[in-house]
């Protein structure tokens, strides 16, 4: 049963970059599956963010691909995300996830979140 | 991007009755090349991860109970609790991931009346 677990820090600065990394434990970095980053603002619903493959192919919200980088570490077996030029709208929990491509990627596991603030 | 329109925004039913939640999108999300609709529903708790309850519009995850169900195709789709149950409170999102950005609905609050 595939595991994922979130770390980063919970306050980030206006104008700051938000890092997270989120380590896989049970199943490969580079088996046949999409690793994403979802969050969801305060009292509002869920956003995707980004997607990545192994091979390194990504997928972007066209909302926040300006701001975004996410990369995949295969050693460590894990995945992480960049987000730039942070305000309080950035304000959220995130969420790494993953994904069975079908076409498409069908999110199918969870990691368990983690709020991350941005505020001076 | 494909706008996701979940209804009712929320939702009080009894114990043991039904509860349906719509979930309507903007273009088709069926899936010519492999007659497909991809549309998943999540169950999300306070404090938890959002968890899959049905992708391809009705078929349900490892582990679902059976009073979960899901039906639909094209545009228009539902997710219906049979009997409802207090650990079924939660809110409720449907999915698309027919493409990207892939999008949810804005999430039904379901509780118990």
């Amino acid at each position: 049963q595939v595991q994922l677990h979130l770390s980063g820090p919970g306050l980030v600065k206006p104008s700051g970059t938000l890092s997270l990394t989120c380590a896989v434990s049970g199943d490969s970095i580079s088996s046949n599956k999409w690793w994403s980053w979802v969050r969801q603002p305060p009292g509002k619903g869920l956003e995707w963010i980004a997607e990545i493959y192994h091979s390194g192919s990504t997928n972007y919200n066209p909302s926040l691909k300006s701001r975004v980088i996410i990369s995949v570490d295969k050693p460590k077996n894990q995945f992480s995300l960049n987000l730039t030029s942070v305000t309080a709208a950035d304000t959220a929990v995130y969420y790494c996830a993953r994904g069975t491509p079908s076409p498409g990627t069908l999110i199918d596991s969870w990691g368990q979140g983690t709020l991350v603030t941005v505020s001076s | 991007d494909i706008v996701m329109t979940q209804s009712p925004d929320s939702l009080a039913v009894s114990l043991g009755e039904r509860a349906t939640i719509n979930c309507k999108s903007s273009q088709n999300i069926l899936y010519s090349s492999n007659s497909k609709n991809h549309l998943a529903w999540y169950q999300h708790k306070p404090g938890q991860p959002p968890k899959l309850l049905i992708s391809w519009a009705s078929t349900r995850d490892s582990g679902v109970p059976d009073r979960f169900s899901g039906s639909g195709s094209g545009t228009d789709f539902t997710l219906t609790i049979s009997s409802l149950q207090a650990e079924d409170v939660a809110v409720y999102y449907c999915q698309q991931y027919y493409n990207t950005p892939y999008t949810f609905g804005q999430g039904t609050k379901l509780e118990i009346k």
